[in-house]
């Protein structure tokens, strides 16, 4: 059974810092692609990183403006996000998921973690 | 505002149908596949169609999509209460280098 499992979620003052990590399990993490989406109160689901399977290549929603780093330790199997000068808007349920096609041509979610919930105060 | 436009509601009779709709660009649906997800209210989101319209072991045949250019479509037939929940659109847009979503669709069962 895939399980992805998401800690590291709190609350924060803006302006300050977090580190989401995602513990996966149940298949061969080296073989996928991950990512991380996250859904801000009453609002819709909104991709925010990715990152390939064997970490090369890493992709950043724009909109973030290069405040948040996605790693993975493949000897782990962890992928972690790395979240810098948060804004209240950064508040939400934060995602990790997992890719269900290394072609970004067909680029979807198979995966989903409960999700873990991060809180900037300001 | 999203990349990805998904009307903000439909609704339907229990047993009636439902489409959803996705209107993109060219540099997102009119170039890669789209996928489609539930998210039932207290739950986590789930993976309903990908690749424009393969549905994955487990998820009912009542589900059904399709892409035509630049728009998808997401058909629920059977409707039942149990499908109410936001339903969202997602591809990759070749422009922007990154993952986009639909701003999501809230299904009502009347």
């Amino acid at each position: 059974e895939v399980v992805l499992w998401e800690s590291g979620g709190n609350l924060v003052q803006r302006g300050g810092s977090l580190r989401l990590s995602c513990s996966a399990s149940g298949f061969k993490f080296s073989d996928y692609s991950m990512s991380w989406v996250r859904q801000a109160p009453g609002k819709g689901l909104e991709w925010v990183s990715s990152i390939s399977d064997s970490g090369f290549f890493v992709y950043n929603a724009e909109a973030l403006q290069g405040r948040f780093t996605i790693s993975r330790d493949n000897a782990d199997n962890t992928v972690d996000l790395q979240m810098h000068n948060l804004e209240v808007d950064d508040t939400g349920v934060y995602y990790c998921v997992r890719g269900g096609s290394r072609s970004l041509a067909s680029f979807h979610f198979d995966h989903w973690g409960r999700g873990d919930l991060v809180t900037v105060s300001s | 505002q999203s990349v990805l436009t998904q009307p903000p509601s439909v609704s339907a009779a229990p047993g009636q149908k439902v489409t959803v709709s996705c209107s993109g660009s060219t540099s997102n649906i009119g170039s890669n596949s789209v996928s489609w997800y539930q998210h039932l209210p207290g739950t986590v989101p789930k993976l309903l169609i990908y690749d424009n319209d393969k549905r994955p072991s487990g998820i009912p045949d009542r589900f059904s999509a399709s892409k035509s250019g630049t728009s998808a479509t997401l058909g629920i037939t059977g409707l039942q209460t149990g499908d109410e929940a936001d339903y969202y659109c997602a591809t990759w847009d070749n422009s922007l280098s990154g993952g986009v979503f639909g701003g999501g669709t809230k299904v009502t069962v009347l």
